[in-house]
């Protein structure tokens, strides 16, 4: 069955650095692939959308890379801020039938220190 | 312009009672999700619906009904609350299934 992995330790990290996240997929190719924001108490926040044909994309500080041969996908923060300190998750169509409905990963928890 | 609304925010029920969370968005979207997030567990899909008058199964839909009966309303009932549906529920929109879901606030509710 389909397999999303996202790191399940929180990833701490100092004021200014580039944080990274690591969203991983098995079997399918997924047609698209998505990363939000969730702060504690509150619903997920669209940051990225990434398409299956698209290395990479960028918003503002923030990158996202889709690599379909390593099934592997990378969010990066850069000149991070404690500001960013929440939960990220990916989501991506999972679906073998063809509904591209998405499917979210567990999400990982980046802590910004000052 | 209020996006996706749930009601209520909180709810405790005993078990074998029965309820309705109710999601709205006024963003005239024609997807809509309702999820269900426990500890360590993340986002999980219990139904969805493509447009006004349908509905599907998610992941995990057993002990859960939906319905969409307006385009900007979509219901999650408990027919008989067990201890293992409590969780926070999320409910979400977007236009077509490739883009961008809206979530609410979410629902957190208990069962004893």
């Amino acid at each position: 069955s389909q397999k999303i992995e996202q790191n399940s330790e929180a990833l701490n990290i100092q004021e200014g650095k580039t944080a990274t996240l690591t969203c991983n997929y098995t079997n399918y190719s997924p047609a698209y692939l998505q990363w939000y924001r969730q702060d504690p108490g509150r619903g997920p926040v669209f940051l990225l959308l990434i398409r299956e044909n698209e290395k990479e994309k960028r918003k503002e500080r923030l990158k996202v890379t889709f690599d379909t041969t390593l099934k592997q996908s990378l969010f990066h923060i850069t000149a991070s801020q404690p500001a960013d300190s929440a939960t990220y998750l990916c989501a991506l169509d999972v679906s073998p039938g063809g509904s591209y409905i998405p499917t979210f990963g567990r999400g990982t928890s980046l802590i910004v220190h000052p | 312009n209020a996006g996706v609304t749930q009601t209520p925010k909180f709810r405790v029920l005993k078990t074998g009672q029965s309820m309705t969370l109710l999601c709205a968005q006024d963003m005239n979207h024609e997807y809509m999700y309702w999820y269900r997030q426990d500890p360590g567990m993340g986002l999980r899909l219990i139904h969805y619906s493509v447009g006004e008058g349908t509905t599907a199964k998610g992941e995990v839909p057993d002990g859960y009904n939906v319905s969409r009966l307006k385009k900007q309303n979509f219901l999650l009932g408990l027919e008989s609350a067990a201890p293992s549906q409590t969780s926070v529920y999320f409910c979400a929109s977007s236009y077509g299934v490739k883009d961008t879901q809206y979530f609410g606030p979410g629902t957190r509710l208990t069962v004893l």
